[in-house]
């Protein structure tokens, strides 16, 4: 069964550094998304992106975060300069279309990021 | 801005009986969805069951089914004869229609137990 994947699985990084986080979304897929989820919070939406373009993204997602499709099949989350308070675990997510089956969302199994 | 309640953050209940999973919500549109979302230990979320808030037939997927009360803004998870690969956390969430926005919005999530 497709499913999406996420690499790291686990990143440690020392405050100030820049991360890449990676996704492969299911290949058929044409919507992408980050959501974040620090320990014992809730998951938070963090950006949509279609059409190689943002299309939403939450106020946590300031001029820190970028992502960006780079080759057609991975999905990529920057965060420039991490702090702290970016530890979390990072889910990325996809879906084929907005309606009906297509709506549904597979998440990926997600990349915890500690920072250091 | 819409938020997703989740009050109870334990539940166990023996293999084969029933259980079911509270979800209360806050919005002032008329039009959206609401999912549950199985998070077992592998972390990958997984999509348990949808509703759709114009539908008022509740929704159901074989042991697992809902009680979506819109006046009350609830969505309870019933799960009957429990087993032992439903223990997992699990998440409701809601997604509006407005302004095209497809993020969700999650509740704290509720971890099961299943006892043998």
């Amino acid at each position: 069964e497709p499913e999406v994947t996420q690499t790291p699985s686990h990143q440690v990084t020392q405050m100030g550094q820049e991360v890449i986080l990676r996704c492969v979304p299911i290949s058929n897929h044409l919507y992408f998304y980050w959501y974040r989820q620090i320990l014992g919070q809730k998951v938070e939406f963090l950006v949509s992106f279609y059409n190689n373009e943002i299309s939403e993204k939450s106020e946590i997602f300031d001029d820190q975060f970028s992502v960006e499709r780079p080759d057609g099949s991975n999905f990529t989350l920057k965060i420039r300069s991490t702090k702290l308070e970016d530890s979390a675990m990072y889910f990325c997510a996809s879906k084929a279309g907005r309606t009906g089956a297509a709506g549904e969302l597979f998440f990926g199994e997600g990349s915890r990021l500690t920072v250091l | 801005a819409q938020t997703v309640t989740q009050s109870q953050p334990e539940m166990s209940v023996q293999e084969a009986e029933t259980v079911t999973l509270s979800c209360t919500y806050d919005t002032s549109e008329s039009d959206y969805y609401l999912f549950w979302y199985k998070q077992p230990p592998s972390r990958q979320m997984i999509l348990v069951i949808r509703q759709e808030a114009y539908k008022q037939q509740n929704a159901t997927e074989n042991r697992f089914s809902v009680n979506f009360q819109k006046a009350a803004k609830s969505f309870s998870l019933k799960i009957s004869d429990s087993q032992l690969g439903d223990a997992a956390m699990y998440f409701c969430a809601y997604r509006g229609t407005q302004g095209g926005s497809e993020k969700l919005v999650f509740g704290k999530g509720m971890k099961l137990t299943v006892n043998p």
